[in-house]
């Protein structure tokens, strides 16, 4: 098993550019999230989603879409980069109320 | 949403010292997880703690949880320079169905 994977590894990204960050899990979990790590800092959640169809917004959402069409992926849309979304982003996934495994994570910086 | 704060945030230390950082809430923990995350890497999965009281051992890492479950400790003694990285504590508690809520965490250097 691959686990949690995510593209791409690092991006640089002009202010009002978009992009998406892809996450792939072959675990067959349900249970899926986006993360930002702050230099430093611990993890604030973006997103989530507990099953394909059906997503939520966590603590820091403005700036951020997603969607999930299949329960392997679940992509993260910046739609107008902004300085602040300089960041760290992590996805992870579960099955239950339990261990979250994390991908390697993508660098964005946008100038 | 479950405030966790972390202390101390920085920790910088020489081999073989011992250590220990903490976790605490205002709310009581529905169970607590360590993770430990390496430079350039996601976190990891050290351990969960989920009664009052529980100790949990690995290696030369120790997890308390408290016994009224608002708080929570690890322990490393003797460390050495793998040990270094953010240590993260972490708990599903909330009203939110599958929220995890992380503290800000402890960066751990240990110099050689």
């Amino acid at each position: 098993n691959a686990g949690v994977t995510q593209t791409p590894k690092f991006r640089i990204l002009k202010i009002g550019q978009s992009m998406t960050l892809q996450c792939t899990q072959d675990m067959n979990h349900n249970y899926m999230y986006w993360y930002r790590q702050d230099p430093g800092m611990g993890l604030k959640l973006i997103y989530y989603s507990v099953g394909a169809g059906i997503t939520d917004k966590g603590e820091v959402p403005n700036g951020y879409n997603v969607s999930r069409s299949t329960t392997e992926d679940f992509p993260l849309r910046l739609e107008l980069a902004a300085p602040s979304q300089t960041s760290v982003y992590f996805c992870a996934s579960t099955q239950t109320f339990s261990e979250q495994y994390f991908g390697p994570g993508t660098r964005l910086t946008v100038t | 949403t479950q405030l966790l704060e972390q202390s101390p945030q920085f920790l910088s230390i020489q081999e073989g010292e011992n250590l220990t950082v903490y976790c605490n809430s205002s709310s009581v923990f529905s169970s607590l997880q360590w993770y430990r995350q390496e430079p350039g890497e996601g976190p990891v999965l050290l351990v969960t703690v989920v009664t009052g009281g529980e100790v949990k051992k690995l290696k030369r890492l120790t997890f308390q949880f408290g016994d009224a479950r608002k708080d929570s400790s690890l322990h490393i003694t003797a460390a050495q320079p793998g040990d270094t990285g953010l240590y993260l504590c972490a708990t599903y508690g909330g009203t939110s169905y599958g929220k995890l809520t992380f503290g800000q965490g402890t960066i751990l250097t240990v110099h050689p």
